[in-house]
């Protein structure tokens, strides 16, 4: 069936420095690929998607690029800030627009 | 503001009693869906509506829960006989669906649900 897996956190990063956070997918057709950011007592929110393959989906510093050769949509961004700490949530919508979503990881970064 | 409300935010029962969540979604979405959020895993579909046709069940979705849009405008999910697995945030997002394209889900902020 359809699953996302994204790697575990909580990743730790000191301001400035670059990050990565590694999502890979399994689908029986062709998904759209999404990340959602949750911020601490807040609802989701979309960050940036890519609705096929080779397409990068960027949004606030942070890019993705839909690599179906590998099954991989990995989020990353140059220079994190202290206000990206927040859970972030891979996922694919396939079939009746529904979402499969990962585990999320938790990204923490320090001034 | 326009966006997906949900109430109540908290909810704390007892097990064995039966509880009732609301959303709004924004006014001209067609689709509904709500999820259900465990403790550090990511949303897991339960079932959506569009306008109010309930037009897909998650297995997850016991005999238990039931869900309705009468109106195609705000949902109810009710749990009866509540266990304490059901103890998760309860989410609700909506979209303008038209056509074959895929249109971005709004999520609402989550109804957390405790059961003792």
């Amino acid at each position: 069936g359809d699953s996302v897996t994204q790697m575990e956190g909580p990743v730790t990063l000191s301001e400035e420095a670059f990050l990565t956070i590694n999502c890979t997918y399994t689908a029986t057709g062709y998904p759209s690929l999404f990340w959602y950011v949750q911020y601490p007592g807040e609802g989701l929110q979309l960050l940036l998607k890519a609705t096929k393959a080779d397409d990068k989906g960027s949004n606030k510093g942070f890019e993705a690029t839909y690599r179906k050769e590998t099954t991989s949509f990995h989020l990353e961004k140059g220079s994190v800030q202290v206000s990206d700490s927040a859970v972030y949530f891979c996922a694919l919508v396939y079939n009746f627009n529904k979402f499969y979503f990962g585990s999320g990881t938790k990204l923490n970064v320090k001034p | 503001d326009t966006g997906v409300s949900q109430d109540p935010r908290h909810k704390i029962t007892k097990r064995g009693q039966n509880v009732t969540f609301r959303c709004d979604p924004i006014s001209e979405h067609n689709r509904l869906y709500w999820y259900r959020q465990t403790l550090g895993q990511g949303p897991e579909f339960l079932t959506y509506f569009q306008n109010e046709a309930q037009l897909e069940k998650s297995r997850l979705l016991s005999d238990r829960f039931s869900a309705e849009r009468p109106k195609g405008s705000f949902s109810t999910l009710e749990i009866q006989r509540t266990e304490q697995g059901d103890s998760a945030m309860y989410l609700c997002a909506s979209s303008l669906a038209r056509g074959g394209t895929y249109n971005e889900q709004f999520f609402g902020p989550g109804t957390r649900l405790t059961v003792l």
